[in-house]
């Protein structure tokens, strides 16, 4: 009964490659997020969705593409995968408002 | 535009010993939340204590505890007895209209 997961945990691929992360909630949440965490352990917000509709879309390449099927699921597609998109992933997931977000247990990409 | 600043990168505490870490955030909205959240070697995040703003009691959880000085802006937690398990990263965020995390501050507990 994990509250967000995501698949895989482990992504290891070449460069030009296109490859999916999924997400999933069941805490009845409205409202899930992306993040990238570096190496340095910054943790930058990618996409935010709310019930399915993109409500945040930071500065990142449009290489990136969340799709959101319904409001328990956010994925995230990468198209020509980059070393510099090495990086943690983690989704996450709150109520509409100022509530905490629950977080996944993060996909580690590594681009070789 | 809100900010999240934790001036510690790294923190080391005596096991059993007490230790603080702090965060200061910048902010026009009047309605917001805080929260500290760990992040263990396991990489994952867990949410060790929150705060709202409109109250003025500090946010207790067993050994971890804040003091929240609005005025000043500052949210800073403390850890009572520390563990060896309570080594991790540590954010500091903020959330009002979106949310913001700070840079994070790494604690290394001493046997």
């Amino acid at each position: 009964d994990t509250a967000v997961s995501q698949t895989p945990k482990y992504l290891v691929t070449q460069m030009g490659n296109d490859k999916s992360i999924k997400c999933e909630q069941n805490l009845g949440h409205d409202t899930m997020y992306w993040y990238k965490q570096d190496s340095k352990k910054f943790l930058k917000i990618m996409f935010s969705y709310n019930n399915k509709e993109l409500i945040i879309n930071e500065t990142v390449p449009n290489r990136f593409s969340p799709k959101s099927p319904d409001k328990a699921h956010l994925n995230l597609h990468i198209n020509s995968l980059e070393l510099g998109d090495s990086a943690v992933y983690f989704c996450a997931s709150s109520l509409l408002g100022p509530y905490e977000q629950y977080f996944g247990p993060g996909t580690r990409l590594t681009v070789t | 535009a809100q900010t999240v600043t934790q001036s510690q990168p790294e923190m080391s505490v005596q096991e059993a010993e007490t230790v603080t870490l702090s965060c200061t955030y910048d902010t026009s909205e009047s309605d917001y939340y805080l929260f500290w959240y760990k992040q263990p070697p396991s990489r994952q995040m867990i949410l060790v204590i929150r705060q709202e703003a409109y109250k003025q009691q500090n946010a207790t959880e067993n050994r971890f505890s804040v003091n929240f000085q609005k005025a000043a802006k500052s949210f800073s937690l403390k850890i009572s007895d520390s563990q060896l398990g309570d080594a991790a990263m540590y954010f500091c965020a903020y959330t009002g209209n979106q949310f913001y995390f700070g840079t994070g501050t790494s604690l290394t507990v001493i046997p």
